[in-house]
């Protein structure tokens, strides 16, 4: 069984400029969580789909952040601008959903912003 | 509202020796609790989990964790350290609608 798979894996950009990352969840996973974690803290939830819809994204920095998840399967995250406290592992997880708490994790794209 | 705390920031062990990490959470009801492991560079891999039943959960690597209802813990037990379990430990408690609340972790270093 594949699993969750991230792209890109390292990023490094200027600060006000854009960047965006993919995720994949495995197959058939109907919840999607984006996570930032930053270095020596735990990961914080940003935002929670179900399907293709939206059912958390009250820690999403709206006025720099957007996500989005078409067609229930792949998702994308966006900066811009991006800002120096942006720099962090930004995670993605899926779960089958439903009360299932288990959550499979990618292995992040790590982003610096100087 | 829910709530992780993991007391310990880094603990250092001797190959070879036993381990116990702290686990305490704050929840209401009776908790979904989880173990995740991250290695440098990786994304987490969950070790076990417990949702009811037996208190004693085993999980993979030989790690096993044990809930406590009254002390509001969950500790995570190995009896013998290898290298390879130098990594990052995370408790995680699950909230509603499917989410985890994480803990802020705790680095393990294993000394040959």
């Amino acid at each position: 069984e594949a699993g969750v798979a991230q792209s890109p894996r390292y990023k490094i950009i200027e600060k006000r400029q854009s960047v965006a990352f993919w995720c994949n969840p495995i197959s058939g996973h109907a919840t999607l969580y984006w996570y930032q974690q930053i270095l020596g803290q735990g990961p914080k939830l940003l935002i929670q789909f179900q399907n293709n819809g939206v059912v958390d994204d009250s820690q999403l920095p709206k006025d720099r952040f957007s996500a989005e998840r078409l067609k229930g399967v792949d998702s994308t995250l966006k900066i811009q601008p991006a800002k120096l406290e942006d720099s962090a592992v930004y995670l993605c997880a899926s779960s089958l959903g439903g009360g299932s708490y288990e959550q499979y994790f990618g292995p992040g794209t790590r982003l610096t912003v100087t | 509202a829910q709530s992780v705390t993991q007391p310990d920031i880094h603990i250092t062990v001797s190959e070879g020796a036993s381990l116990e990490l702290r686990c305490n959470y704050s929840y209401g009801a009776t908790p979904y609790l989880f173990w995740y492991v991250q290695s440098p560079g990786q994304g987490l891999q969950l070790l076990l989990k417990y949702f009811s039943g037996d208190t004693l959960v085993q999980g993979i690597k030989g790690f096993e964790a044990e809930f406590k209802r009254s002390q509001s813990s969950f500790n995570l037990r190995k009896p013998s350290v290898h290298w390879s379990d130098a990594a990052e430990y995370f408790c995680a408690v699950g909230a509603s609608t499917d989410k985890l609340i994480f803990g802020t972790g705790t680095r393990l270093q294993v000394f040959p």
